[in-house]
């Protein structure tokens, strides 16, 4: 199954700040792969598919970039609400693997 | 709006089998797939596995092949996850999601993105 390596696993930052948010697979995904936003006590949320799209109501300082075995999440500007735990999911093979994670933390 | 809604918490003894179900509002039952994750305390999201709510077809993890049974209930827009021969490392909050998006091509399917998600079953096993 494709592994995929979420770096770094916290990221302590401020309001305000650019965060930058790295996962990387085991071979290539094409551009299969999603990110999710969870906080605490709550079910995940989609926030990217197909590695750059934004889902329904997601603001716009969230955007996901990269293709194959590297991409990236980057919030452009920290507001408070997004200090969670965000997730890496790839969805190319079977079966479909999340990574373990990045803590964005204040 | 598009909403999965899951029944209630559940305290299970080691060996017992436990079935959480969830109910999709909101859209076409029939139209999309619909998958099964699950998270243990403080840990990551687990894959456990898809149903097709059009015609109950499954593909499981293999970790949970022989331990799990998704089935559907079309007439109540209703799917069901049954786990059997629980152990203390099945504690977890399991998730249903509906998946709008699975695709075909060429012979090879791909399962799709999560969304939404159900609000969380905890399931505790215990003796």
């Amino acid at each position: 199954e494709i592994v995929l390596t979420q770096s770094p696993a916290t990221l302590s930052l401020s309001p305000g700040e650019r965060a930058t948010l790295s996962c990387r697979a085991s071979q290539s995904v094409s551009s299969y792969l999603a990110w999710y936003q969870q906080k605490p006590g709550q079910a995940p949320r989609l926030l990217i598919y197909d590695a750059s799209n934004r889902a329904t109501g997601i603001p716009a300082r969230f955007s996901g970039s990269g293709s194959g075995t590297d991409f990236t999440l980057t919030i452009s500007s920290l507001e408070p609400e997004d200090f969670a735990i965000y997730y890496c999911h790839q969805r190319s093979n079977w079966p479909p693997t999340f990574g373990q994670g990045t803590r964005l933390a204040i | 709006q598009m909403q999965m809604v899951q029944s209630g918490p559940e305290v299970k003894k080691p060996g017992a089998s436990v079935k959480v179900s969830c109910k999709a509002t909101g859209y076409t039952f029939t139209s999309d797939y619909i998958q099964w994750v699950r998270q243990a305390p403080g840990q990551g999201l687990e894959w456990m596995g898809i149903i097709n709510p059009s015609t109950g077809s499954t593909t499981y993890a293999q970790k949970f092949q022989g331990r799990v049974t998704m089935t559907r209930d079309t007439s109540a827009s209703t799917v069901y996850m049954d786990l059997g021969s629980l152990r203390s490392e099945d504690t977890a909050v399991y998730y249903c999601a509906r998946d709008g998006s699975y695709e075909c091509s060429g012979g090879n399917c791909h399962p799709g993105w999560l969304d939404p998600w159900g609000q969380g079953t905890l399931v505790t096993v215990s003796s």
